[in-house]
This record gives structure tokens, C-alpha cells and sequence, in this order.
């Protein structure tokens, strides 16, 4: 158990919604990533948030938007859901900003846009 | 545009066999590199993580070296077996602007 909770796991939704996923890093730390993972793609960089504040930016679409809260849990909102949203989502946790550490990862949300 | 690449993308071994496999990564602006095991149905779990040049390091049957001046690190395993059968990833630390960014990974199947 990484300590890092990620919730749902499972989340169907039909196109055109909206959803929210939640993670919840380990006790601690500060740093919290978002990864997407499509069919045949490797973890792609969505965002991360370092105590509360949006600290780096990948290749996340307008869609997309994410937040840390005071108590550092974070939450990725991905509206106007298309197919191609279909994937997993990680989230993973670092005590700092990250450099020099590991990060823990939660166990996904499989996303299944119908 | 930041590009960590794996190699090779799959791998089929028998038990007993050793095995490498490279991840190349932009030289400049390097911090650290990252390797994870990743098996299926469960989620990336960190196996080193590496900052300087040269740098070796070992935990049991694998190993992980760094040249972070030509921008590749290699994983080995010794002696592989049946449950090293997993997604190897490796990951850049992009100093500019902190990302942790993963390669595509090496499926390895080692085959009893």
C-alpha cells in the first residue's frame, strides 16, 4: 500500500459529462501529480500542485482542470468528456517538490467514457 | 520538447536469463532519473532514483547505472524470474520547471 488513495476506481460516464476524480497523497506530502494513461500510451503528465499551488503543466487540455485543497488532497475535473478521454488516471504523491524523491502512486481510476 | 525514450519496448527471457534495458533522456537540465516496476493491475513503485553522474545502484538481483553527460541509464537484472515479469519505467526529472516525466516502458516476460 503506497498510501497514496485514489477514488473512484471505476467510473463510467457518457460523453459529454463531467466528472471528478480525487486523490488523497500520503500523509505528509506535499506534492501531488496527475498521469494519464491511454491504450498503448505510456503515463503521460497531466499537472502537479506543490502545497496548494499549481507548480508544473504538461500536456493537459482546456478541459481538464485540477486543484489541491488545504488538507493537499487534489481533484483532476474532466468536462465535455470525449472517447479518447477513456483512460487511466493516476495520481502520486512526493513529500517536496519532488526532485531528488520518489513519488507514490495511487492504484487509478479507469475512466470509460461511453 | 521533452522525450524519454525506452528500449526495447518489450522483452521475452527465460528464467535464469539476465537482461538490460536503456532509457535515454535530454542531457541538459537534468536533476534526477527515476526507475519504476510496474505489474499488471497494480500501480508504479519506485526502484531507484538517481542524481549523479556515474551513479550505480542496486537493490538485490537488479541494478541501475547513470551517465547523465551522453543522457542514458540502464537497468539490469540478474538472474531474471518469473515475477519480474512487469512494466519498467523510467522517468526524468526535468529541472526546469519540474516535471517527472515517464518513457513509454520495457515489458519484460520471463518465461519459466
Amino acid at each position: 500500500d503506497s498510501g497514496v488513495t485514489q477514488t473512484p476506481k471505476h467510473l463510467i460516464t457518457a460523453t459529454g459529462q463531467r466528472v471528478t476524480l480525487r486523490c488523497s497523497p500520503r500523509s505528509g506530502d506535499l506534492s501531488v501529480y496527475w498521469y494519464q494513461q491511454s491504450l498503448d500510451q505510456g503515463l503521460q503528465f497531466l499537472i502537479q500542485y506543490y502545497n496548494g499551488e499549481e507548480r508544473a503543466k504538461g500536456n493537459i487540455l482546456e478541459r481538464f482542470s485540477a486543484q489541491q485543497f488545504p488538507d493537499l488532497h487534489s481533484e483532476l475535473n474532466l468536462s465535455s468528456l470525449e472517447l479518447g478521454d477513456s483512460a487511466l488516471y493516476f495520481c502520486a504523491s512526493t513529500p517536496g517538490g519532488g526532485r531528488g524523491t520518489e513519488a507514490f502512486f495511487g492504484q487509478g481510476t479507469r475512466l470509460t467514457v461511453v | 520538447i521533452l522525450n524519454v525514450e525506452q528500449s526495447p519496448q518489450s522483452l521475452h527471457v527465460q528464467e535464469g536469463d539476465s537482461t538490460n534495458f536503456t532509457c535515454s533522456f535530454p542531457s541538459s537540465n537534468f536533476y534526477a532519473l527515476h526507475w519504476y516496476r510496474w505489474e499488471t493491475a497494480k500501480s508504479p513503485e519506485a526502484l531507484f532514483v538517481m542524481t549523479l553522474n556515474g551513479d550505480e545502484k542496486k537493490k538485490g538481483r537488479i541494478s541501475a547505472t547513470l551517465n547523465t553527460k551522453e543522457g542514458y541509464s540502464y537497468l539490469y537484472i540478474k538472474g531474471s524470474q518469473p515475477e519480474d515479469s512487469a512494466t519498467y519505467l523510467c522517468a526524468f526529472w526535468y529541472n526546469q520547471g519540474g516535471k517527472l516525466i515517464f518513457g513509454q516502458g520495457t515489458e519484460l516476460s520471463v518465461k519459466p
